[in-house]
């Protein structure tokens, strides 16, 4: 089957401490994404990776990190700087090519507690 | 900038109704894309419907129909004949064309009652 996998389906975590989220996909995408959903929210965007080993950051990347050392992998690790971190989080990836802006494929998300 | 507002924050309805969901974007851009996102309860978002500036044309799919108007800036969502299974909370997005990054509506809650 071809698509979006994130792991874990659900994290705790110990305030303070380092947590990464994974992501992968087998659609061949070239382009990744990472989005933060809180309740009653839109989604925002934290990081977005357009060719492997190079990312640029979103809208909220502060107390955030990524890398891209692989086309189909793209984690997410959520800092002990990131000041409010319990959120949901998903991963999208999508196709790049010549006519640009083609949607966004889901993974099922994250849901991350700090407690 | 570029901004999306979703004004209903949550409606519901009982099955067999029909339901319009309004979404109203900002942009300075000639060249921009619209897009309809639907996220069931699992949490997954699934695409539904993506539409450039230039193509006015109303879209039907099913019991799903989009009218997208630029002198309005708005590109109403409206399913016909509503049932349970499209009780979701219902995204609406922009992107500048060239750009690979989507702005968001704040989302609404959809409840399709039996």
């Amino acid at each position: 089957d071809g698509g979006i996998t994130q792991s874990p389906k659900y994290l705790f975590r110990k305030e303070g401490q380092n947590v990464t989220l994974s992501c992968e996909q087998n659609l061949n995408h070239d382009a990744m994404y990472w989005y933060r959903q809180d309740p009653g929210q839109g989604l925002r965007l934290i990081y977005y990776s357009q060719i492997v080993n190079d990312f640029q950051k979103g809208d909220i990347a502060e107390g955030y990190s990524v890398s891209r050392e692989k086309k189909e992998s793209f984690p997410l690790t959520v800092t002990s700087a990131q000041k409010n971190p319990t959120a949901f989080y998903l991963c999208a990836s999508s196709m790049m090519d010549r006519t640009g802006n083609n949607e966004q494929f889901f993974g099922p998300g994250t849901r991350l507690t700090v407690l | 900038a570029q901004k999306v507002t979703q004004a209903q924050t949550e409606i519901s309805v009982v099955e067999k109704e029909d339901v319009t969901l309004d979404c109203v974007y900002e942009t300075r851009d000639t060249t921009y894309y619209l897009f309809w996102y639907k996220q069931p309860p699992s949490g997954e978002l699934v695409f539904l419907i993506r539409r450039n500036s230039f193509d006015e044309q109303n879209e039907i799919s099913g019991r799903y129909s989009w009218n997208f108007q630029k002198s309005t800036s708005s590109f109403n969502f409206t399913i016909t004949a509503s049932q349970v299974v499209d009780s979701a909370v219902y995204f609406c997005a922009h992107s500048q064309g060239g750009s690979e990054k989507l702005v968001f509506g704040k989302g609404m809650k959809l409840t399709v009652n039996p």
